[in-house]
């Protein structure tokens, strides 16, 4: 069964604006990564969270987590048409959960 | 690219056929994993091998056969299967376990049931 649930389903924003994914889960965690798959292509790991983390970076992406609210946020800064992607949050506690993604569109 | 190939990119099949599909991974990793992509559905886990031993098998059907003969390459054999099984097959490795690695994925074998 699906753990993580990304929210929204879908986003479109205008190329330069930043973009907001959240993510909930139910149990706990021994981390949290975000990925990125393009059209018709695999999955690209963008950063891993572990549960003692609050913030992490990585270049315009920041990711948050709480753990006492079970929700990850990933922020995209500044964003640029090569976003246009669906971005997935998984959870790793007994097992690695996925889940369904937002369909993120970065209009040039 | 990602350092995980996957062959073949496409595979339509009839149910009574069998079919691999092949995954060979260039990382040095000791863990390789098959999930299945079903449109708007999550990515599913479907099987776990760490240093060719399967450790995880989620529930998949029999119809489903991983094999792993050494840490590069993973196969999934594929016979009698039903239409339900079309979707985005994908292999991804990593080093350690996945619970507490990032995975590197392949590109997946897009399978079409007739």
């Amino acid at each position: 069964s699906q753990q993580g649930e990304e929210d929204p389903q879908a986003l479109s924003i205008q190329e330069g604006e930043n973009a907001t994914m959240n993510c909930s889960y139910k149990t706990s965690i021994n981390n949290l990564q975000w990925y990125r798959q393009n059209s018709g292509r695999g999955l690209v790991h963008l950063i891993l969270i572990r549960s003692n983390e609050r913030e992490k970076h990585s270049g315009r992406l920041r990711v948050t987590l709480d753990t006492s609210k079970k929700s990850s946020s990933l922020l995209i800064t500044a964003s640029r048409a090569a976003d246009t992607a669906s971005y997935f949050c998984a959870t790793a506690g007994g097992d690695m959960r996925f889940g369904a993604g937002t369909r993120l569109t970065v209009k040039p | 690219e990602t350092g995980v190939t996957q062959t073949p990119r496409h595979l339509v099949m009839g149910m009574t056929n069998k079919k691999s599909l092949k995954c060979e991974q260039h990382l040095g990793h000791n863990a390789m994993y098959w999930y299945k992509q079903s449109a708007k559905k999550p990515l599913e886990l479907m099987f776990v091998y760490n240093f060719k031993e399967q450790t995880e098998n989620n529930s998949v059907p029999s119809r489903f056969s991983p094999e792993c003969p050494n840490s590069s390459h993973l196969f999934l054999h594929l016979h009698t299967l039903q239409p339900e099984d079309s979707a985005l097959y994908l292999c991804a490795s990593s080093q350690g376990s996945l619970l507490d690695q990032p995975q590197h994925f392949g590109d997946g074998t897009r399978l079409s049931i007739l």
